[in-house]
């Protein structure tokens, strides 16, 4: 069973602290994704990367950087986390051909606090 | 620029009956579409695509048609039960290999 694993759940966090998200996938893909969904505004894009080492801004890139130094794994991180960072994030891998599905990881309900 | 809508008020119907979503988008000539469902609180789970030179796709009780005159994909759900109750979430994909997400319509599936 191909999967997209999220290192947490649930994280609460306090305000300023740097916050690492964690996405492993299994499936070899050349994409990966981090977006947030909040309600109302649907999935934003946060990040992507098509290849090791490569990243690229989604639409709200502000606040966030990311890290993929190996295939598999994906990090998002929150370099002095704000309360309006509150929100559930969610991690996605793709093959290179794109038309493709995307796998989703289960998400992370980050609170600020 | 691009934009892609989905009722946002739920559709509530009653078991047994055909479910219909809509996804209508703007200012966009997707390749492909694609339907995902999500459940609360998990991630999105794909469900069909279909392309641009096709014109309706079929799986099991799910039926999804593709008109790019009217800039508009139906997804239908035949034979609707409440564990079909979720949010449907259509996303369109063009050159880039980035698909681009609705903002979701829930569907309600009342016994």
């Amino acid at each position: 069973d191909v999967k997209v694993t999220q290192s947490s759940r649930y994280l609460v966090k306090r305000t300023g602290e740097k916050v690492f998200l964690e996405c492993v996938q299994d499936m070899d893909h050349e994409n990966m994704f981090w977006y947030r969904q909040d309600p109302g505004l649907g999935l934003r894009l946060i990040y992507f990367s098509y290849d090791v080492k490569m990243k690229e801004k989604g639409d709200i890139p502000e606040g966030y950087s990311v890290s993929r130094e190996k295939k598999e794994r994906f990090s998002l991180i929150l370099e002095s986390a704000s309360t309006n960072q509150t929100s559930m994030y969610l991690c996605a891998s793709s093959n290179a051909q794109g038309n493709t599905e995307a796998f989703f990881g289960q998400g992370t309900r980050l609170t600020v606090v | 620029s691009q934009k892609i809508e989905q009722n946002s008020e739920a559709l509530n119907i009653q078991e047994g009956k055909t479910a219909t979503l809509t996804c209508n988008y703007t200012n966009y000539s997707p390749a492909y579409l694609q339907w995902y469902r999500q459940d609360p609180g998990r991630g999105p789970v794909f469900l069909l695509l279909i392309r641009e030179n096709e014109k309706e796709k079929r799986k099991e009780r799910l039926k999804v048609t593709f008109d790019t005159t009217l800039k508009q994909s139906l997804f239908h759900i035949t034979a609707s039960q409440p564990a079909d109750s979720a949010t449907y979430l259509c996303a369109l994909g063009g050159g880039s290999y980035i698909p681009t997400f609705g903002r979701g319509t829930s569907l309600i599936v009342h016994p």
